[in-house]
Order: C-alpha cells, then structure tokens, then sequence
C-alpha cells in the first residue's frame, strides 16, 4: 500500500525568506505522480505544483519548486519569497499510473503561517 | 458560477437525521470525487464517479451513499451517522480520470453530527 507522510504538523515562516515543507511517501510502484496542494483559510485547495516521477528534473512553478529524490522516496516545497498570501495548509500527495481512477493519496498536511 | 461548488457549507445533523450533499462542477469533467477531511488526519477517498459510473468505494460505511445523476452533479445521502463522521467533506472532478492530472476542489462542506 502506498503512504504519504508529513512529519512537519505547523511551519512559520517570515514574509520574504524561504521555506521548505517536508515530505516522503512509500510506494512499491515505479510510476507515479507526485503532487503539492494548497488548502487557504476556508477556501479552496488548488494545485501548487506536480512532478512526475520518471522525470529527473525538478519542477518548478515560479516561487515553488520541488526537491524530488526518487531513492530516497523524498519529494520536498520549497517556497522562495514567501508572501502573507502562502499563508495555508500544505498537503503532499501520491498517485501511481495503475491507478485507473485519478485516486490521490493525501500526506495529513502541513500547516504554514507566514509571519509580517 | 464556475468550478467546483458544494452546498451547504455548513451542515448540523442528528444521528437519526437523513440529509445530503450536493456538488456541482462547471468544468466540463467526467470524473467526480469525495473525500473526507479530517482533522489531523490525511484526506480519505471516499467515492470515484467516472462518467457517471461508480468506480471506487473505499469501504465506506453504508450510512454514506453516493449518487451521481450526470457528469456535473453528484450526491452525498446521509442517514443514521455517528458523531466520529463530523468533519469537512470535499468534492472534486477531474478530466480524463485526473491520472498525473488535477484536481479541482470545491470549498467542502463542514458536518457536525451531534
């Protein structure tokens, strides 16, 4: 079975300096996605950025980009700059190309406050 | 309206009550999701609809039932639960069954059983 893990429960960070959110995952599968989310304060979760595993260029999506060890089943957030808005709950997630249904596998999330 | 939306936002239910959830998704996808969120746990899979057809149930409890009548409306029946299923219930589609693909959200719906 695959897992996900975030061994990081709450972050802070101050405006303008970097942070990066851990994250290591578990899977016995050679294909797979791998996946950052950003939940805001009662809003909506969106996609902050994905990399796919037989990539080995890490992704990278203007201040977010990833730190992606595929031996060491090791797939870190770094977000450069931060800004009040980064202000979120960060969760890491999994899916392998056998899964025919898009089923994500969620790490419990990493809460992140950006300080002023 | 565009995206995902769920109604209600907010949900307070006895545990003889029946209610539902409702998702609405704008996006043109054919895939459509449930997921339970609770706190300090990871989010849990509940359902997969792809094209309308149930592809997924991850054992969940049969107080939960699903309905998806077409591609952008899908249901959430809850009858007789338990106050361990408080919690946010969050919808999702998807396009292509969102393999390497996202996700979106709709913004939940808070459930209080008491």
């Amino acid at each position: 079975a695959q897992t996900v893990t975030q061994s990081q429960p709450e972050m802070s960070v101050q405006e303008a300096e970097t942070v990066t959110l851990s994250c290591t995952y578990d899977t016995s599968e050679s294909n797979y996605y791998l996946f950052w989310y950003k939940q805001p304060p009662s809003r909506q979760m969106i996609l902050v950025i994905r990399q796919e595993a037989y990539k080995q260029q890490n992704a990278t999506e203007n201040r977010f980009s990833v730190n992606f060890q595929k031996a060491a089943k090791s797939f870190s957030l770094k977000i450069s700059d931060s800004q009040l808005g980064d202000t979120a709950m960060y969760f890491c997630a999994f899916t392998a190309y056998s899964s025919n249904t898009g089923k994500l596998i969620f790490g419990q999330g990493t809460t992140l406050q950006v300080k002023p | 309206e565009t995206g995902v939306t769920q109604t209600p936002r907010h949900l307070v239910m006895g545990m003889t009550n029946k209610k539902s959830l409702k998702c609405e998704q704008h996006l043109g996808h054919n895939a459509m999701y449930w997921y339970k969120q609770s706190a300090k746990k990871p989010l849990e899979l509940m359902f997969v609809y792809s094209l309308e057809e149930r592809v997924e149930n991850n054992s969940v409890p049969s107080r939960f039932s699903p309905e998806c009548p077409n591609s952008s409306h899908l249901f959430l029946h809850l009858h007789t639960l338990q106050p361990e299923d408080s919690a946010l219930y969050l919808c999702a589609s998807s396009q292509d069954n969102g393999i390497g693909g996202e996700l979106f959200f709709g913004e939940g719906s808070r459930l209080t059983v008491l």
